[in-house]
């Protein structure tokens, strides 16, 4: 059965730096990927999608990859700061399919 | 913006009760959900509906009904709640996303807890 992988639970980053999170899935080949933000005892927020063919997208300090050799999508958050601190969560799906699968996503801490 | 509201951001609910959340959406979407978010497990889908009157179970139904008497209104009812159901539950809509891809708009979550 389709299968949704987030890479951590938790990751704690200090603050400047770069933070990755991973999204990987298995029995399943999607044509877009979805990320979210979700803040604490709030509804999730679409962030970016990005599609099969695109390889990459940025949104400000926002970077997503999607490699559909390695069925793994990559997050990046470039000069973190406190304020990206949420839990992360990635949606694989296909054009057609209007139900969404989250992962169970990455709580992501930035420490000043 | 889209919105999408729900009714009770808190609520306190007796085994047994019956308990409707309601959900109302302003951007004319035909796809609305509800899921249930538990501490490890992430968001799970209830049920689906993709028109007026038209619905589809998720991936944990039991327990629950729903009602889309209105494409703007999704209302999920728990029969007979029980503890189990102590959850934060998240109405969300979409537009058909055959073509574009369907991004999902959240609302704001109920926290429900029976005791």
């Amino acid at each position: 059965s389709q299968k949704i992988e987030q890479n951590s639970e938790a990751l704690n980053i200090q603050e400047g730096k770069t933070a990755t999170l991973t999204c990987n899935y298995t029995n399943y080949s999607p044509a877009y990927l979805q990320w979210y933000r979700q803040d604490p005892g709030r509804g999730p927020v679409f962030l970016l999608l990005i599609r099969e063919n695109e390889k990459e997208k940025r949104k400000e300090r926002l970077k997503v990859t999607f490699d559909t050799t390695l069925k793994q999508s990559l997050f990046h958050i470039t000069a973190s700061q406190p304020a990206d601190s949420a839990t992360y969560l990635c949606a694989p799906s296909n054009f057609g399919n209007e139900k969404l699968t989250f992962g169970t996503g990455t709580r992501l801490t930035i420490i000043p | 913006d889209v919105k999408v509201t729900q009714s009770s951001r808190y609520l306190v609910k007796r085994t047994g009760e019956k308990v409707f959340l309601e959900c109302v959406q302003d951007m004319d979407h035909e796809n609305m959900f509800w899921y249930r978010q538990d501490p490890g497990l992430g968001l799970r889908l209830i049920y689906f509906s993709y028109d007026v009157k038209m619905k589809e179970k998720g991936d944990i139904p039991e327990g629950y009904s729903v009602s889309r008497e209105k494409k703007e209104r999704f209302s999920l009812i728990l029969e007979s709640a029980s503890t189990n159901q102590t959850s934060m539950y998240l109405c969300a809509s979409s537009l058909k996303g055959q073509y574009t891809g369907n991004t999902i708009y959240f609302g704001e979550g109920s926290w429900l807890t029976v005791v």
